[in-house]
């Protein structure tokens, strides 16, 4: 199976600021997903295929990258991206990394 | 619009079975796959496998084989999985959630909590 390895596994920011979030893989995979999951609430897809914004999705929301190494960026954090954060690929099978947790200063 | 709705938490005792239902509307239900995903504290997520209603396809994650059973009634357009001989280690919460292409989830239910407890 592919492991999905994504850092920091906590992270705080500052209003305004711009953070980016990283997710390694262990093998070379297509694609990346990314779900935004709040406190007591089912996981929401935030960014498909790598790069592309899921509907309704802030466009300060961007995602990029290939092979092995993908990443989610929030050009500038709001209190309301509050949240835990996962990568997710499907290539045999699907898996999920462990997640970073976004937490504003 | 899509809404995945998912049956109520659940409280069982070890060495009994449940089954979880997951009740789509707004979409052709036939047409997608059903999604069944494992979320526990300090686990993550955990794809356990998945369904394509409309012809009754299942693939399942080779870890939850012999746990997890997946069915899926068209005419009520609801899912279901049924998991077997329940120990602690099942205590999660289960997600479905819709696939079209089996790439990514866009579409999650609430999620069912499942507590197994003696």
């Amino acid at each position: 199976q592919i492991v999905l390895t994504q850092s920091p596994a906590i992270m705080s920011a500052s209003l305004g600021e711009e953070i980016t979030l990283t997710c390694s893989a262990s093998s070379s995979v297509s694609y990346m997903h990314w779900y935004q999951q709040k406190s007591g609430t089912s996981p929401k897809l935030l960014i498909y295929s790598t790069s592309n914004l899921a509907s309704g999705v802030p466009s300060r929301f961007s995602g990029s990258g290939s092979g092995t190494f993908y990443s989610l960026t929030i050009s500038s954090v709001e209190a309301e991206d509050a949240a835990d954060y996962y990568c997710h690929q499907w290539s045999s099978y699907p898996t999920f990394g462990g997640g970073t947790k976004l937490e504003i200063k | 619009q899509v809404q995945l709705q998912q049956s109520g938490a659940e409280l069982m005792k070890p060495g009994a079975s449940v089954k979880i239902s997951c009740k789509a509307t707004g979409y052709t239900f036939s047409s997608y796959w059903i999604e069944w995903v494992k979320q526990r504290p300090g686990h993550g997520l955990e794809w356990i496998g998945e369904i394509l209603p409309g012809s009754g396809s299942t693939n399942y994650n080779e870890k939850f084989k012999g746990k997890a059973t997946f069915t899926a009634d068209t005419s009520s357009n609801t899912a279901y999985m049924q998991l077997s001989s329940l120990t602690s280690e099942d205590s999660a919460v289960y997600y479905c959630a819709r696939s079209r292409l089996r790439d990514y989830f866009d579409y999650w239910g609430q999620g069912t909590t499942l507590t197994v407890s003696s």
